[in-house]
């Protein structure tokens, strides 16, 4: 059974790094065609996609942000943390991570539950 | 960035009613098309993956279509459970983008 569940600050400040991680089981970040993918929504609003981390540790990034995103990955913890800096109140958001893979066309088959970050002062 | 347009925004339709979105992108995406369905304060649910493959779970009544540039999703048979908001994504480009969602109420 595959699990994702988000953590991190609820809270941020403008202009501080926003630092998130994606804790999952169920399948490992080390095999071949899968990949943890971050995608927010801010309140009353459509899904964005973030950025991708596949197994083999390449990476995508979302044209718009990829300046402010860093991701990475632990393989021995079954771990992904996003990074975004330079915070603004328009990036307050729920941040979902979500597993793709190649067998589902890399959709996003499995997502964590979201965490809602506040960029306020 | 390959761009998603969904149409209607919102559609309010009756349990048992057939009901059909539709999904354009701005550029041909083979079938790299997927529908997830998001009920308030919840997570998106994968429901179709390139463009007609019903994912593991999902009932038999949603069904996609198309390829290149325009998609559809349909819904044979609506259930209470099914006014929810549905959101297309292309897969194609890996730089993923979503539509703007679709709001199924109850009419």
């Amino acid at each position: 059974q595959i699990t994702l569940k988000e953590s991190g600050p609820t809270l941020v400040k403008p202009t501080q790094t926003l630092t998130l991680t994606c804790t999952f089981s169920g399948f490992s970040l080390s095999t071949s065609g899968v990949g943890v993918g971050w995608i927010r929504q801010p309140p009353g609003k459509a899904l964005e996609w973030l950025a991708l981390i596949y197994w083999n540790d390449d990476k995508r990034y979302s044209p718009s942000l990829k300046s402010r995103l860093t991701i990475t990955k632990d393989t021995s913890k079954n771990q992904v943390v996003l990074t975004m800096t330079n915070m603004d109140p328009v990036d307050t958001a729920t941040y979902y991570c979500a597993h793709s893979t190649v067998t589902t066309a890399l959709s996003f088959d499995y997502w964590g539950q979201g965490t809602l970050v506040t960029v306020s002062s | 960035d390959i761009q998603m347009t969904q149409s209607p925004s919102s559609l309010s339709a009756s349990v048992g009613d057939r009901v059909t979105i539709t999904c354009r992108a701005s550029q041909s995406i083979s079938s790299y098309l997927n529908w997830y369905q998001q009920k308030p304060g919840k997570a998106p649910k994968l429901l179709i993956y390139a463009a007609s493959s019903l994912q593991s779970g999902v009932p038999s009544r949603f069904s996609g279509s198309g390829s290149g540039t325009d998609f559809t999703l349909t819904i044979s048979s609506l259930q209470p459970e099914d006014f929810a908001t549905y959101y297309c994504q292309q897969s194609y480009s890996t730089r993923w983008t979503f539509g703007q969602g679709t709001k199924l109420e109850i009419k």
